[in-house]
């Protein structure tokens, strides 16, 4: 089975911090992405990534970065935490050459990160 | 862009049936999936629909008309363990699934 794992389950920041969030999977995976999921709102894409080094802006990525340095780890970095960036964060990973491949994403655990 | 709408909450009994329906609009259409999230728990996959029809998986079945930007989830002979939230997303010409808000179903006996 695909693993999905998320290095906090619940994390807690303060205002203007600088803020990790990691996430590896262990299948090999060409494609990761970074959600953020709120009640009301769904999932909302932040930003995603289909190949080391490679990087694409989700629908909300305003004061959130990433990096992918190597194929299985995928991170979001919160620039200067605000209490707006409080929310459930979910990583996915799916297979696929690029993204042209339609297969279903696997799901970490999600952190949950309140910013105070 | 893209617009997914699902109802946001639905109960139902214990051994019944319940459809829960996703209607999209989408730049260029790539395929639908479904996703089933108990409370605190990651998103897990239940179905892809690309083509029109009826996609059957032991009690859950899923529905895709294109024409009509549509879709459901049907789920027969309900138990209580199917409590969740049902995630409609719909991968565009972009190929990146867009999710809808979701639909919170709750069983009760």
């Amino acid at each position: 089975d695909v693993k999905v794992t998320q290095s906090s389950r619940y994390l807690v920041k303060r205002t203007g911090e600088k803020v990790f969030l990691e996430c590896v999977q262990d299948m090999d995976h060409e494609n990761m992405f970074w959600y953020r999921q709120d009640p009301g709102l769904g999932l909302r894409l932040i930003y995603f990534s289909y190949d080391v080094k490679m990087k694409e802006k989700g629908d909300i990525p305003e004061g959130y970065s990433v990096s992918r340095e190597k194929k299985e780890r995928f991170s979001l970095i919160l620039e200067s935490a605000s209490t707006n960036q409080t929310s459930m964060y979910l990583c996915a990973s799916s297979s696929g050459t690029g993204l042209n491949s339609n297969q279903p994403q696997h799901f970490g655990d999600g952190t949950r990160l309140s910013i105070l | 862009g893209q617009n997914i709408d699902q109802p946001t909450e639905m109960t139902a009994t214990e051994g019944a049936i319940v459809q829960i329906n996703c209607t999209y609009q989408t730049s260029g259409f790539n395929g639908l999936f479904w996703y089933q999230q108990h409370a605190g728990e990651a998103p897990t996959f239940l179905s892809y629909n690309v083509l029109d029809g009826l996609e059957e998986k032991g009690r859950f079945s899923s529905f895709l008309s294109r024409s009509k930007g549509y879709s459901y989830l049907l789920l027969k002979e309900l138990q209580m363990k199917d409590s969740a939230s049902y995630l409609c997303a719909v991968s565009g010409g972009s190929y990146i699934p867009t999710f809808g808000r979701g639909t919170s179903l709750i069983v009760h006996p």
